[in-house]
């Protein structure tokens, strides 16, 4: 099965500065990587997605890249502000047993983002 | 709001009980899936069902069983329950049951369930 490492588990960056998080997979056959946003207590929020056929993806200050050959995918946030001080999920799309990519995420341990203003 | 509704939002229970967590997907959504989320760990995927089908299996206790009703809201059943259970019980559904364009994957607010 599908099986994802997550780096690093806690980061601390200063008001303004760039965030970057990185994470590795298992099985070729995924073929999509969502990225959550986990507040204290709180659900899990998507905030970014990028499949298979797309090497980057952006949305503000926020961006995902996708390397498949190396099967490894990043997360970068940029003019991080302290809002953005939360724990962080990469995810990828679990193989089925009869081929293809699977519903289910397999996550992540979390990367713990703390912003300092 | 995610739209996915889930019951009760606070559960203490003793060891050796059984309890019943409960799932409202999403209006449409198909699939619904249930995520263990223990203090400090991350998100293990329990089990998945579509369409009222069981579709995929995680990391899930023999001790923990789940179904999928006709209109479609899911129960995760936890029984003989341990001191090590306790933890946020995360319900997720989605429009589709594959990974594949569109599968947006939505979590509702959790289960606490603390084991004393």
């Amino acid at each position: 099965g599908e099986n994802v490492e997550q780096h690093p588990s806690t980061l601390s960056v200063q008001e303004g500065d760039s965030a970057v998080i990185k994470c590795t997979y298992s099985d070729s056959a995924s073929n999509y990587f969502p990225w959550y946003k986990q507040e204290l207590g709180k659900r899990p929020q998507l905030i970014i997605d990028i499949r298979s056929n797309v090497g980057e993806k952006k949305d503000q200050r926020i961006a995902v890249t996708l390397n498949k050959t190396a099967k490894h995918f990043s997360l970068h946030i940029t003019e991080t502000q302290p809002e953005d001080s939360a724990v962080y999920f990469c995810a990828a799309s679990s193989s089925s047993r009869y081929g293809g990519s699977q519903g289910n995420l397999i996550f992540g341990k979390g990367t713990k983002l703390s912003v300092k203003p | 709001d995610s739209g996915v509704t889930q019951t009760p939002k606070h559960l203490i229970t003793a060891t050796g009980q059984r309890v019943t967590l409960r799932c409202s997907p999403r209006s449409g959504d198909l699939s619904v899936y249930w995520y263990q989320q223990s203090l400090d760990q991350g998100l293990q995927f329990l089990i998945q069902y579509y369409n009222g089908e069981e579709r995929a299996k995680g990391n899930i206790l023999e001790r923990f069983s789940a179904q999928q009703f006709p209109d479609l809201h899911s129960e995760l059943n936890l029984s003989s329950l341990e001191l090590g259970d306790s933890a946020l019980y995360f319900c997720a559904s989605s429009v589709e049951a594959s990974g594949t364009s569109g599968n947006t994957i939505y979590f509702g607010e959790g289960s606490w369930l603390t084991v004393v």
